[in-house]
């Protein structure tokens, strides 16, 4: 019964290095999204993937890159990081449609110096 | 512009209260969906209510319960008979005709003995 699966839970990174974040939900959902969290912003969408091949800019995505390999994987690529991007990250799925409630993972707490 | 206010940062009561949780959506459409998700301090959210927008009826779901008021662009969550397990960050969102999520700031509850 996993659900959302996100590796790797903590990360701490150097500024400049490269990183990919992992998403992968079992659930057959179409829809994927991934979020930051940042203290007193709640969450906001970075990108999200409404089917396997399609992606499209959320509210925060500079800085970022996605891929959605296949149905059930999206990742989430920081090219340069920066002390910007300190944040958790959260990838979310959905079955297709606006009116169906998003399954969150555990997140990723990511620290870059 | 699609927007969701919480305007509670912070709320502290002692168990056994009453606690009322604010949300005050903005959007321009006809159509769109309600949510509240539960961040406990484990870090995980977790779902608790959709509504759609053609529904007001209020749903109670044991000490949990929900007003929906279309007249003043309010969906607020009350908690009857508090306890130290409610303590987490409620978040309300809200989504309209695409699948992005737009999240509250959330508000922090903590429930002391």
């Amino acid at each position: 019964n996993a659900g959302v699966t996100q590796t790797p839970k903590f990360q701490v990174l150097k500024t400049g290095q490269s990183m990919t974040l992992q998403c992968a939900q079992d659930m057959n959902h179409n829809s994927m999204y991934w979020y930051r969290q940042d203290p007193g912003m709640g969450l906001r969408l970075i990108y999200y993937s409404a089917s396997e091949g399609t992606t499209d800019k959320g509210e925060v995505p500079n800085g970022y890159n996605v891929s959605r390999l296949n149905k059930r994987e999206f990742s989430l690529r920081l090219e340069s990081a920066a002390p910007s991007q300190t944040s958790v990250y959260f990838c979310a799925s959905s079955p297709r449609g606006s009116n169906q409630p998003q399954h969150f993972g555990d997140g990723t707490r990511l620290s870059i110096l | 512009a699609q927007k969701v206010t919480q305007a509670q940062t912070e709320i502290s009561v002692v168990e056994k209260e009453d606690v009322t949780l604010d949300c005050v959506y903005e959007t321009r459409d006809t159509t769109y969906y309600l949510f509240w998700y539960k961040q406990p301090p484990s870090g995980e959210l977790v779902f608790l209510i959709r509504r759609n927008s053609f529904d007001e009826q209020n749903e109670i779901s044991g000490r949990y319960s929900w007003n929906f008021q279309k007249s003043t662009s309010s969906f607020n969550f009350t908690i009857t008979a508090s306890q130290v397990v409610d303590s987490a960050v409620y978040f309300c969102a809200l989504i309209h005709n695409t699948d992005k999520l737009i999240f509250g700031t959330g508000t922090r509850l903590q429930v002391f003995p």
